[in-house]
């Protein structure tokens, strides 16, 4: 089975300044890879996912995730964060063949003024 | 709009008493999860089901009941004997393994128990 590393658990940050989020996982698989969003009392929504092909990933709201294979990594990215970026975000793992998604603890993202 | 659909968003309980969260998707997808999420422990899967009339047994399982009579519908019920059910819920769906599988999950909003 997969596992995920959030590394981080709490992210102060000043608006506009640069961020990232780290997540290290662990499979002995092939995976695809998720970033998703959580506003408080809401669901999660997906910020990116890696599939195959180019290592860097674009997602939604700016933020950009890089796969690295050698590593076991997959960061998330804002070069400038706005105060609207205040949320949960969960690095997630699913393995090709057997639908058995891991999450991270999350990494609680605070955006100051 | 395809989505998932949870009710009640909000839910008091007293002690002792079994309570239903209603999860219901309009995506087809084959498969559907209940999750359990408390501050600073992320997400923990307590149910999971692949198709009509199966379901596993997710980590934490204990104290909880489910069913799945339609493709549509997987709902929960957090019987007395969850000895601490005070939580937020989150239902997700997704596609099987197979043709188009990217593994992604799509959630619902959530409910949020509490437990007088």
């Amino acid at each position: 089975a997969q596992s995920v590393t959030q590394l981080d658990s709490q992210v102060p940050v000043f608006e506009e300044a640069p961020v990232e989020l780290r997540c290290n996982y662990s499979s002995s698989v092939s995976v695809y890879l998720f970033w998703y969003v959580q506003y408080p009392n809401q669901g999660l929504q997906l910020l990116l996912k890696y599939l195959s092909g180019s290592t860097l990933v674009k997602g939604i709201n700016g933020f950009e995730a890089e796969f690295n294979k050698s590593q076991t990594s997959f960061h998330l990215r804002k070069p400038s964060v706005h105060i609207s970026d205040t949320a949960e975000y969960f690095c997630a793992v699913n393995s090709y063949n057997n639908n058995d998604m891991r999450f991270g603890a999350g990494t609680r993202l605070t955006v100051k003024p | 709009d395809g989505g998932i659909t949870q009710s009640p968003k909000y839910l008091f309980r007293k002690e002792g008493q079994n309570v239903t969260l209603s999860c219901e998707q309009n995506l087809n997808h084959d498969a559907m999860y209940w999750y359990r999420q408390d501050p600073g422990q992320g997400l923990r899967l307590i149910y999971y089901s692949q198709i009509v009339n199966d379901f596993q047994k997710g980590d934490i399982a204990e104290g909880y009941s489910v069913s799945r009579e339609k493709k549509e519908s997987f709902p929960l019920t957090v019987t007395s004997a969850q000895k601490n059910p005070t939580a937020f819920y989150l239902c997700a769906s997704s596609i099987v393994p197979g043709q188009g599988f990217t593994g992604e999950l799509f959630f619902g909003e959530g409910s949020r128990l509490t437990v007088l």
